[in-house]
């Protein structure tokens, strides 16, 4: 069955950056399209950023374009969020999930990671 | 940026009744590019509705999606005890957006 575990995070100083990784199995990772998604503690959710299957095509929420970067290793099925110059607003859960599709459109999040903690404080 | 409006916030219903779910946006999603998601508490969420109308893998049948434009609703049939949780609704017919939830209570 597919799984998806998200790590890498933790407490970091605004303007500081951190990655998460999200290890994918179960599936053919290389063949689908992969989504971050975060939730703010208490809050609803809120897209962040799609990649084809072979990297080639990105997009990213306005809130974060710019400061993040999205890409993957499919040799490791590995799946990364570089998150550069964080701001306390980027306090949140963040969600790996896979795409229907290969493309790296919008689509609805097939199967979903456990999250990752991120906390933006001094 | 198409916003999505979900009402109620909070529906309070018991096991066995009925619960319809409202998901509008603010211009017409094409293709009815629209996904339902179940979130319990500390829990990811799970697709259960994409396409408008299409249930996910291994979703049970008393939940279906209807609705095209700008209308779009959740219907679960009978609650289950597990069924209690909150309900996102998301489009992703031009970029992608979420409702701000409805939570399904326990009455």
């Amino acid at each position: 069955q597919v799984h998806l575990v998200e790590s890498g995070g933790g407490v970091v100083q605004p303007g500081r950056s951190l990655r998460l990784s999200c290890a994918a199995s179960g599936f053919t990772f290389s063949l689908y399209g992969m989504h971050w998604v975060r939730q703010a503690p208490g809050k609803g959710l809120e897209w962040v950023a799609v990649i084809s299957f072979d990297g080639g095509n990105k997009y990213f929420a306005d809130s974060v374009t710019g400061r993040f970067t999205i890409s993957r290793d499919n040799s490791k099925n590995t799946l990364y969020l570089q998150m550069n110059s964080l701001r306390p607003e980027d306090t949140a859960i963040y969600y790996c999930a896979k795409s229907p599709y290969s493309s790296g459109s919008y689509s609805p999040f097939e199967y979903w990671g456990q999250g990752a903690l991120v906390t933006v404080s001094s | 940026e198409i916003v999505l409006t979900q009402s109620p916030g909070t529906l309070s219903l018991s096991p066995g009744e009925r619960a319809t779910l409202s998901c509008r946006a603010s211009q017409s999603v094409s293709s009815s590019y629209v996904a339902w998601y179940q979130q319990k508490p500390g829990q990811a969420p799970r697709l259960l509705i994409y396409g408008a109308s299409s249930r996910a893998t291994a979703i049970p049948d008393r939940f279906s999606g209807s609705g095209s434009g700008t209308d779009f609703t959740l219907t679960i049939s009978r609650l289950e005890p597990e069924d209690f949780a909150v309900y996102y609704c998301q489009q992703y017919g031009s970029s992608l957006t979420f409702g701000g939830g409805t939570k399904v209570e326990i009455k």
